[in-house]
This record gives C-alpha cells, structure tokens and sequence, in this order.
C-alpha cells in the first residue's frame, strides 16, 4: 500500500494570511506514461462528505477559488492557500490514486489563529 | 447534477452483515469511465478505501486487503444503484461510510451513513 503522510497535523493561521499543507507518498506517484500525478486534495467540513478540491496533483476543481492551489511532483506534495478565509477552517486530507488500495493521509486540521 | 444518495441501517449487530445501497442519478453504474467506490471513516483508521465495482465491457471488483474475506460490492443496473455487504461485522466496523463515483479521483461522494456495529 502506498502510506500517505501529512504535515503538519493541526495548523493554526490568520485570516488573510498563507496557510501550506504538506503531503508525501510512500512511493512515486507520478506515471511515466502520461506525466502525472495522481494526487488528490479534499477539503471536509463538519457533517459534510469530503469535497475535491483538487485533481492531478495541481488541477483545481470547476468552482473552487482560486486561492487554493496545488503543487509538487513524484512523491511531495503542497497545499496552498493564499489569503485565510472563516470559510476555510475544514480538515484536509491529500489521497492518492495512482494505485489500489486508495489511500488518504491522516488530514490536517485548519484553524483560524 | 450527479448525485449519490445512501440507504441502510444505522446499527447492526455483531457477527452479522453490513449493507448499504448508493442510489446514483445523473450517471450510470455502467458507465465506462467512472468507478464505483465505498469508503469508510473513523477516528481510529481515518479515511479508509474500502473497495468500488466498475464496467469495462464487463464488470470488475476491487477490494482492501483489510476486508477482502468479508466484502461484496455489487452494481444492480435495473435501479442504477450500487451496493455494500460486509459480513461477519465487529465493533471496529463502527464508522461513517461514504460511497463515492471515481472519474479520477473520487469526486462525486454520497451524504454518509453513520453505522454502528452493537448488540
């Protein structure tokens, strides 16, 4: 199984400010074939199912803003948001689909400081 | 609009069996570009990719290792719905079970049924 590490745990930010979230797969997850990465972002609010945030390590989703932005390759990986928002105070969590089983990271927490 | 809406009981009692239904619209379970996933959630195991059940000319099953010996997932294309059987369930199945379309990644995901395995 490819393990899924996220860091940090919990995080703390300032509304307005940058708020990075890291993921690192147990093995690459980059195919050679097409060049990509087959890395996911969730977002999860309380009571709601998770919410993709972004595709292919980098590709945001039809409707999320555009603060959220993805990068890395292979096996790191980052979750930006550029300027804090109330609204995204929510758990994280980066998954993998480049081979089964899925696997997700153990999520980081969001919060307002 | 695709949508996913889950069905089943909220308790079931030990040694006997799991199952929920996702009833899917705005899609279908044979689709030959979408997998059908089940995924649970806990506080202990976090998320936890339980298996999907996918069409490609014919079907196919994928399952975790975890729970390989006690799952079935299974398409019904008559009402466009897929299901979850999990046997054999102990309190460590107590989670939230979520099933979710895969058209890589998972992004269409049900609302979530909460189940707790109690006598």
């Amino acid at each position: 199984d490819i393990v899924m590490t996220q860091s940090p745990d919990s995080l703390a930010v300032s509304l307005g400010e940058r708020a990075t979230i890291n993921c690192k797969s147990g093995q690459s997850v980059l195919h050679r074939s097409n060049n990509k990465n087959y890395l996911a972002w969730y977002q999860q609010k309380p009571g709601q199912p998770p919410k993709l945030l972004i595709s292919w390590a980098s590709t945001r989703e039809s409707g999320v803003p555009d603060r959220f932005s993805g990068s890395g390759s292979g096996t790191d990986f980052t979750l930006t948001i550029s300027s804090l928002q109330a609204e995204d105070v929510a758990v994280y969590y980066c998954q993998q689909y480049f081979d089964t089983p899925y696997t997700f990271g153990q999520g980081t927490k969001l919060e307002i400081k | 609009q695709i949508q996913l809406q889950q069905s089943g009981p909220g308790l079931v009692k030990p040694s006997q069996t799991l199952s929920l239904t996702c009833a899917i619209s705005g899609d279908s379970v044979s689709s030959n570009s979408a997998t059908w996933n089940w995924i649970r959630q806990s506080p202990s195991r976090g998320l936890e990719w339980l298996g999907r059940t996918y069409y490609r000319s014919k079907w196919y099953n994928d399952y975790a290792v975890s729970v390989k010996s006690r799952i079935t997932i299974n398409p019904d294309t008559s009402k466009n719905q897929f299901s979850l059987h999990l046997n054999s369930v102990t309190p460590e199945d107590t989670a939230l079970y979520y099933c979710a379309r895969e058209v890589y990644p998972m992004d269409v995901w049900g609302q979530g049924t909460t189940v707790t395995v109690s006598s």
